[in-house]
C-alpha cells in the first residue's frame, strides 16, 4: 500500500543552527501537507505543496516539493525554542483511498538554547 | 469560528469496556476524519464520514466504528477495548474532504488510556 517515509525521527539541535526533515513517497503524490504538532498538542496545518518543484517559504520556514512530486522536505532556518514540536509530512491517497491522508511518522524536533 | 472540538479530551477504560467518543466539526464543513495517533504507529487512518455516509475506511477491526449526524458531528466507537488501544484519537474536519484541495482541521483530541 502507499507509504509515507519521513527522516530523521529524532533531531537535536542548538538554538540558531537550521534544521532539516525530509519526506518520500512510495506513489506520485497530487499534493504533499505539512503539519506541526507541539509537545501535548495537536497536529496543526503548516502548508500545502501541489506543483512539481514547488518551493514556499513561511519567515524561516522553507518547504520543497520534489520534481517528481515523490518527495519534500521542510527546513528551518536558525532555530528558535518556539520551533520545538514534531513535524508531520502528509500525502493524499489514490483512487479507493481518495480522501484519505498518509501520514510519515514525522520528526522531533528539540532545540536547546 | 470555533475550531473543531472533541469530547472527552482525557478517558480512562478498563479491557472489555467500550467507548464512544464525540467530535464537532468546524460550522459549515461536512467532512469528519479520524485518526488514532501511537508513538508505535504514528497517525494511523481510521474512518472518514461525509453527509453521514463513511466514504473511506483504514485497516482497523470491526471493535472500531463511527457514524456522522445530519449536524456533521461524529462519533466514533470502540467495543471490547484491548490494552493497544491506547492512544491519542483525533478528527479532522475539512469542508468537503477533498484532501486534494482542502486543509484538514484537527481537533484537540481524546486520550484514551486502556488499564
Amino acid at each position: 500500500g502507499q507509504q509515507v517515509m519521513q527522516i530523521p525521527q529524532y533531531q537535536h539541535v542548538q538554538e540558531g543552527e537550521d534544521f532539516t526533515t525530509y519526506c518520500n513517497s512510495s506513489t506520485t503524490l497530487s499534493n504533499i501537507q505539512w503539519y506541526k504538532q507541539r509537545p501535548g498538542g495537536h497536529p496543526v496545518f503548516l502548508i500545502q505543496l501541489v506543483k512539481s518543484g514547488e518551493v514556499k517559504k513561511q519567515k524561516r520556514l522553507t518547504f520543497q516539493f520534489g520534481e517528481a512530486k515523490k518527495n519534500s522536505s521542510l527546513h528551518i532556518t536558525a532555530t528558535q525554542t518556539t520551533d520545538v514540536g514534531t513535524y508531520f509530512c502528509a500525502g493524499p491517497g489514490r483512487g479507493s483511498t481518495l480522501g484519505r491522508l498518509y501520514f510519515g511518522r514525522g520528526t522531533q524536533l528539540t532545540v536547546w538554547p | 469560528k470555533a475550531g473543531v472540538t472533541q469530547t472527552p479530551r482525557y478517558l480512562i477504560k478498563t479491557r472489555g469496556q467500550q467507548v464512544t467518543l464525540s467530535c464537532s466539526p468546524i460550522s459549515g464543513h461536512r467532512s469528519v476524519s479520524w485518526y488514532q495517533q501511537t508513538p508505535g504507529q504514528g497517525l494511523q487512518f481510521l474512518f472518514e464520514y461525509f453527509s453521514e455516509t463513511q466514504r473511506n475506511k483504514g485497516n482497523f477491526p470491526g471493535r472500531f466504528s463511527g457514524r456522522q449526524f445530519s449536524n456533521s458531528r461524529s462519533e466514533m466507537n470502540v467495543s471490547t477495548l484491548e490494552l493497544g488501544d491506547s492512544a491519542l484519537y483525533l478528527c479532522a474536519s475539512s469542508s468537503t474532504g477533498a484532501v486534494t484541495l482542502e486543509t484538514q482541521y484537527f481537533g484537540p483530541g481524546t486520550r484514551l488510556l486502556v488499564l
